[in-house]
């Protein structure tokens, strides 16, 4: 099946850009999404990206996609403590409907 | 924009009892939901995929009779955890999609249920 896959933690300064990683293994993704999960709360969508678009910047996000390596990045410019979260990647193939599979999560930190 | 909602936030019960949590899509109608669970620290798992009128599909691995899943309206879906297990403690998350201004073609998220068994 799909696979998804990301870093467990990165830390940053406050200030400073993050950049979270993902790799993922189903090559007929059509949709790649970013979602924010802040503590005891459900996801909020950050971000999306079609699979023909390699890269999208909304604000303070950019999304980078490498269709070939099947890598995706976000980055975030200007960290802010309030960016301290939960970041999912998650990926939707052509089959399934609507269906995510979601990647493992990474726990964003920012420190002043 | 599109708002789901799940009640309650955060329940607390004995085991063996059951315990139903609802979602509702307040401001489209919701064609299909999803419920979620998510164990601390790790991502989200499907459960199950309910479109309204018909029988939830369940993914492989979940007990459709202990995950007991109800999509009677366009705007609401249940899940009943039956004689609920202190395994059972986890975090619920559903999902809505579906049709009208809001909800057309965005997948948007509860806020999630926390579930503790005692």
């Amino acid at each position: 099946g799909e696979d998804v896959e990301q870093s467990l933690f990165l830390s940053v300064r406050e200030g400073d850009s993050s950049v979270i990683n993902c790799t993922y293994t189903d090559s007929s993704s059509t949709y790649l999404y970013w979602y924010k999960q802040e503590p005891g709360a459900g996801l909020q969508l950050l971000t999306y990206i079609f699979s023909n678009m390699d890269m999208k910047q909304d604000q303070r996000l950019t999304v980078l996609l490498n269709k070939k390596d099947k890598h995706l990045s976000l980055r975030i410019a200007d960290t802010q403590t309030g960016d301290s979260a939960i970041y999912f990647c998650a990926e939707r193939g052509t089959g399934g409907g609507n269906k995510l599979t979601f990647g493992t999560g990474t726990q964003l930190k920012v420190e002043l | 924009g599109a708002v789901v909602s799940q009640h309650p936030s955060w329940v607390i019960c004995k085991s063996g009892t059951s315990v139903k949590i609802e979602c509702r899509s307040l401001d489209f109608q919701a064609t299909t939901m999803f419920w979620y669970r998510q164990f601390p620290k790790q991502s989200l798992m499907l459960m199950a995929t309910s479109n309204e009128g018909s029988k939830a599909t369940y993914e492989q691995g979940v007990e459709k009779d202990k995950f007991l899943i109800n999509h009677a309206s366009l705007t609401l879906s249940t899940l009943t955890v039956t004689s609920a297990h202190p395994e059972d403690s986890s975090f619920y998350i559903c999902s809505a999609i579906g049709v009208g201004t809001s909800g057309a073609n965005v997948l948007t998220f509860g806020a999630g249920s926390r579930l503790t068994v005692l």
